[in-house]
Order: structure tokens, then C-alpha cells, then sequence
């Protein structure tokens, strides 16, 4: 079944404890990306990747970072969360201008 | 700069009216334009997209390339459609980059 999966689903930790928010994707895409969601404010891009070792900031990349060593994989990065970093997070992949396809997001809580 | 305008935080109808979500787009070539909809606490799910002119649920939405406007209709609303509904471009210029509106959620009254 074609599919994006993050791990962990839900998560609580404490300020400025490192954290990582995995994503996979078994399609071969090469576009893969992070977005946050936050009441009122709607989706905003965090980073992306056109393709392996290619990485930009997207418009909200400040405490995150990310990394793409293999195609199918696209981790988000967390080096010292603090708690605006509380969220909704998503992860998608495509391939060159086909639709997004969403995992089922993962819920931070920065205490 | 690319950029997708969604004006309407919030919409309500009444279940059986019409319903139009707008879509306003900035984008200098031809675009690729979608619509996203997200039922509560789940994952956002393409719901159409403008190459495709087809009608999903329903809902239809026309690419206005003089009015940089690709909006959602829908002539009789139902209560299932209530959900978070985002407006996204695919830009060719800038390796196909996605770009989303802020959202609108959409509540039928029944």
C-alpha cells in the first residue's frame, strides 16, 4: 500500500531535549516535504527536499533542521524544542508536480 | 513570489445551499492547482485537482487564469462536508514546490 508513515504519532517532551520525527514514504517520490499546522495560521512549510542531499528551507524553518540521505526517508530534526514548537507537524512526498501525498501527522507537545 | 490566498478563515452554511470556498493564486507561468480537504483529526487528502475537471463529492472548481482564481463549489452542501478545506499550487519554476493557502473551515448547519 503506497504510504507515508511518521513516527512517533504523538509526543510529549520537555525543552531543549533533542528530538527527532521520523517520515517515510514507499512510492520512490522525489519531492518530499514538512509542514506545521497551527490554529488560524493553516499549513506552513517547514523544509523541503526536491531529492537526496538536495534540501531548502521552506517559510517557517527557524529550530528546525532536516536531512535526506536516502530517497525514501526525510527526518525532522528538533535540536532544542521549545514550546512555540508545539504542533501539528506533516510530512508529504510527490513526485514533480503530481499531488502531495500526507502521513497522519505527529502532535509535539513542548512542555 | 508564488503565493496561494485563501480569504475566508471560517464559512458556514446550511446543509442544502450552495457553498463556494475562494482561491485566489500569484504565480507568473501555468500553474498546477489543487484542492486539499482534512476531516477532523485526520491526514489531508487530495481531494481534486484543475488538469483533472473532474467532480469529486460533488464539488467542482474552475481554473480563472484572468482572475488568478481557482474556487470550490458545491451546489447543495451536506453535513459530512464539514472540514478543513486548502488550497495548493505546484510550482513548475521552482522544482515543483507546493504552496498552501492558510485553510478554510467550512461548517454545514443541518
Amino acid at each position: 500500500e503506497a504510504q507515508v508513515t511518521q513516527n512517533p504519532r504523538y509526543l510529549i517532551t520537555v525543552t531543549g531535549k533533542k528530538l527527532t520525527v521520523t517520515c517515510s514514504q514507499n512510492m520512490n517520490h522525489e519531492y518530499m516535504s514538512w509542514y506545521r499546522q497551527d490554529p488560524g495560521l493553516g499549513l506552513r512549510q517547514i523544509y523541503y527536499s526536491m531529492n537526496v542531499e538536495v534540501t531548502d528551507k521552506g517559510d517557517v524553518p527557524e529550530g528546525y533542521k532536516v536531512s535526506r540521505k536516502e530517497k525514501r526517508n526525510f527526518p525532522l530534526i528538533l535540536e532544542s524544542p521549545s514550546p512555540n514548537q508545539t504542533s501539528l507537524y506533516f510530512c508529504a512526498s510527490s513526485q514533480a508536480g503530481q499531488p502531495q501525498h500526507f502521513g497522519d501527522g505527529t502532535r509535539l507537545s513542548i512542555l | 513570489a508564488q503565493r496561494v490566498t485563501q480569504p475566508e478563515k471560517l464559512l458556514s452554511v446550511f446543509k442544502g445551499a450552495p457553498v463556494e470556498l475562494k482561491c485566489n493564486y500569484s504565480y507568473s507561468g501555468s500553474p498546477e492547482l489543487f484542492w486539499y480537504v482534512q476531516y477532523s483529526r485526520q491526514r489531508l487528502q487530495l481531494l481534486l485537482r484543475h488538469i483533472s475537471r473532474e467532480s469529486i463529492k460533488g464539488f467542482t472548481a474552475d481554473l480563472n487564469k484572468g482572475e488568478t482564481s481557482f474556487h470550490l463549489k458545491k451546489p447543495f452542501a451536506q453535513e459530512e462536508d464539514s472540514a478543513m478545506y486548502y488550497c495548493a499550487l505546484s510550482a513548475a519554476n521552482t522544482g515543483n514546490q507546493f504552496y498552501f493557502g492558510t485553510g478554510t473551515s467550512l461548517t454545514v448547519i443541518p
